[in-house]
């Protein structure tokens, strides 16, 4: 499974754009991008799945290069609401795939 | 949001006690998943199923085992708890029809062993 990074936190303004970037040099052929939203005492929560160029869903925004070694989510328009802690994964799209969970980026949203 | 329920929510076990927790679905998904997760060390697989009574070993199975006799329940045991299994467990289900076969992740259960 390909290593992921990302900034450990991120702080933003409600109504705000967020970009949060993730790197993964060592993406595989087959690796698809992931990510997920955990809130506090809450279980992880998919949030979008990328493979390649741009998939946009009603929560958020995935943005991929052609060369697939970052990705980018963005959150439209922060509330109060999307302060939680996000995780980039990497892996192949396949049933009964182990997650693989980094320390994630820490959102931290404020009036 | 995916119907799945784990039980018990919250426990305090002593060291060497055996503890089960449980993990009941609704939605008739294929595969199920226990992970642990610990400040600094984010989620880790301990066993998965693919199948009533098809189980295997996770990145951190030792001194855990499950057993899955029906599709909707899951369980995990810990026959001897220590210390080092403080911690708080989620369940997770996903389901082999799904295109990006995501997982869904349960509410957890916070396990303390004094």
């Amino acid at each position: 499974l390909a290593k992921t990074t990302q900034p450990i936190s991120m702080d933003s303004y409600e109504g705000q754009e967020v970009n949060i970037t993730c790197s993964h040099n060592n993406i595989a052929t087959n690796d698809y991008i992931t990510w997920y939203q955990q809130f506090p005492s809450q279980g992880p929560r998919f949030i979008i799945q990328g493979y390649k160029t741009k998939v946009t869903n009603e929560v958020a925004s995935l943005f991929i290069p052609a060369d697939r070694k970052s990705s980018t989510l963005s959150l439209p328009r922060v509330s109060l609401s999307d302060t939680a802690v996000y995780y980039c994964l990497v892996g192949a799209n396949q049933a009964g795939t182990a997650l693989i969970f980094g320390k994630g980026t820490t959102l931290s949203v404020s009036s | 949001d995916a119907g799945i329920t784990q039980s018990p929510r919250h426990k305090v076990t002593e060291t060497g006690t055996p503890v089960t927790l449980r993990c009941h679905q609704t939605e008739n998904h294929r595969y199920m998943y226990w992970y642990r997760q610990d400040p600094g060390h984010g989620l880790r697989l301990i066993h998965y199923s693919y199948g009533v009574k098809d189980t295997d070993k996770g990145e951190v199975s030792d001194g855990y085992s499950v057993s899955r006799s029906k599709t909707e329940d899951f369980l995990l045991t810990l026959e001897s708890a220590t210390s080092s299994q403080t911690s708080v467990y989620f369940c997770a289900i996903s389901d082999s029809r799904r295109q990006s076969y995501e997982q869904y992740f349960g509410p957890g259960t916070r396990l303390t062993v004094t």
